[in-house]
C-alpha cells in the first residue's frame, strides 16, 4: 500500500505562514488532496487536486505538488486554523491517507 | 445542497452483527462512488472501502477486505456498512464520505460512534 508521511504536529505564530508536509514515493505524479479536521467534527476538504480550493475555502489555503513532498500551506494563520490536517491520494485503486498532523497556532 | 445523514450511535456487545447506514441527498445518489471512513479514539483517518450505488460495484481496502462488508440500496439512496460479529476493537467513529470522480471526498455523513463493549 502506498504510505503518506506527515509530520505529527506543527506550530504557527498568529498571522504567519504555516506549512505542512505530506511525503509518498514520487507523490509529485500523483493528484493530493487535503482535509481540515477540527475536535469533533467530520472532516471538510480544503484542497483538491494540489492546489485547488473548494468553494467556501478562504485564498489562505493553497497546495503545492512535486518529487517526493506535497505541501499544504496556511497564511496568515488564524486560530480558527487550529485543527488535524490529512493528506489524500488515490493508488492501485484504494484511499491513502496520511497519518494527520495537528497544527498549533500561538 | 449535497447532504450525508448518518444513523445514530451504537452500543453493541462483542460478537453482535451491526449494521449503520448512510442516505445521500441533493445529488444523483447513484452516479457518485460512497466510501466509508474509520476513525478509531485519537487516531487519524483511515480508509475502508467504497461502493458504486450505480451498479454495486464495490472495493475495499486490504486492511477491511472480509472483516465488513458495504452495500446500497440505490431505490432509497442509502449506503451501508455491516459486520456480522463485532469485536472491542472496532469502537470507532465511522464516517460516509462521498467520493468525487478524482477520488478525493467532496461531502462527509456527521459520523456515526459504534462502541463495542461487553
Amino acid at each position: 500500500s502506498y504510505e503518506l508521511t506527515q509530520p505529527l504536529s506543527v506550530s504557527v505564530a498568529l498571522g504567519q505562514t504555516a506549512r505542512i508536509t505530506c511525503g509518498g514515493n514520487n507523490i509529485g505524479r500523483k493528484n493530493v488532496h487535503w482535509y481540515q479536521q477540527k475536535p469533533g467534527q467530520a472532516p471538510v476538504l480544503v484542497i483538491y487536486r494540489d492546489n485547488n480550493r473548494p468553494s467556501g475555502i478562504p485564498e489562505r489555503f493553497s497546495g503545492s505538488n512535486s518529487g517526493n513532498t506535497a505541501t499544504l500551506t496556511i497564511s496568515r494563520a488564524q486560530d480558527g486554523d487550529e485543527a488535524d490536517y490529512y493528506c489524500q491520494v488515490w493508488d492501485s485503486s484504494t484511499v491513502a491517507f496520511g497519518g494527520g498532523t495537528k497544527l498549533t497556532v500561538l | 445542497e449535497v447532504q450525508l445523514v448518518q444513523s445514530g450511535a451504537e452500543v453493541k456487545k462483542p460478537g453482535e452483527s451491526l449494521k449503520i447506514s448512510c442516505k445521500g441527498s441533493g445529488y444523483s445518489f447513484t452516479t457518485y462512488w460512497i466510501g466509508w471512513v474509520r476513525q478509531m479514539p485519537g487516531k487519524g483517518l483511515e480508509w475502508m472501502g467504497l461502493i458504486y450505488p450505480g451498479d454495486s460495484d464495490s472495493t475495499y481496502s486490504p486492511s477491511f477486505q472480509g472483516q465488513v462488508t458495504i452495500s446500497a440500496d440505490k431505490s432509497i439512496s442509502t449506503a451501508y456498512l455491516q459486520w456480522s460479529s463485532l469485536k472491542a476493537s472496532d469502537t470507532a467513529m465511522y464516517y460516509c464520505a462521498r467520493h468525487n470522480s478524482g477520488y478525493y471526498i467532496d461531502s462527509w455523513g456527521q459520523g456515526t460512534l459504534v462502541t463495542v463493549s461487553s
